[in-house]
């Protein structure tokens, strides 16, 4: 039973356009999502986090929006660089039983 | 900066074989994490700690045992590696909501 999904699993952009990735869930007891971000043959590290009780956080490029009714996500990059190039992960969490989506892998073209 | 680490980082071993996967987190997070994960999938939490002597099996059934003996320190143990173990073990810490990953254990059982 999957409760995290990302349905893309590759998105390419040009360099210096906007990188937007998708996120959806089932379970309408997740109160905390994050984006992590996986360089080959490392462990995934933290981007961006957003709570429920909010709709979008910003951090520098990166913005996380959250819509509640829809139970989506998405992560916007922007403007994107070759170094953004990795896989992203969604997560979700509630009473601390977190869940991963499959990841996106993103290419930035140069 | 998260302070957490896994060794081997890669392990190529034969069937049968006793193997126990390193995990050492220098924060003091209570918290830990196992998971597994494959190419194009999600984290799939096989074991996790709230603390010591406090060990739980996560969602993907595993064949792996853990112990929890000092806070900053969470072995995972494969009495009889197989070739169905081949794949990415990863380690995490939480104080909070956000998890922190170690680079990772690459597991080939030949």
């Amino acid at each position: 039973d999957q409760q995290v999904k990302q349905n893309s699993p590759s998105l390419s952009v040009q360099e210096g356009r906007i990188s937007i990735l998708n996120c959806d869930y089932t379970n309408s007891m997740f109160d905390y999502f994050l984006w992590y971000k996986k360089y080959p043959a490392e462990g995934p590290t933290f981007l961006i986090s957003i709570s429920s009780i909010k709709d979008k956080n910003e951090d520098g490029r990166f913005t996380v929006f959250l819509n509640k009714s829809a139970k989506h996500l998405s992560l916007h990059i922007v403007p994107s660089q070759p170094g953004d190039s990795a896989v992203y992960f969604c997560a979700a969490t509630y009473n601390n039983d977190m869940r991963f989506g499959a990841g996106t892998r993103l290419t930035v073209k140069p | 900066e998260a302070d957490i680490y896994q060794t081997p980082r890669y392990l190529v071993i034969g069937t049968g074989k006793k193997i126990t996967l390193e995990c050492s987190q220098t924060m003091g997070h209570d918290k830990m994490y196992w998971y597994q994960q494959d190419p194009g999938m999600e984290l799939h939490l096989i074991h996790y700690s709230y603390g010591v002597n406090s060990t739980e099996k996560g969602d993907l059934s595993s064949e792996s045992t853990v112990s929890r003996i000092r806070t900053e320190h969470f072995p995972l143990t494969l009495e009889s590696a197989r070739p169905s173990h081949t794949s990415q073990y990863l380690c995490a810490s939480s104080k909070g909501d956000e998890q922190y990953f170690g680079p990772g254990t690459r597991l080939t059982v030949t």
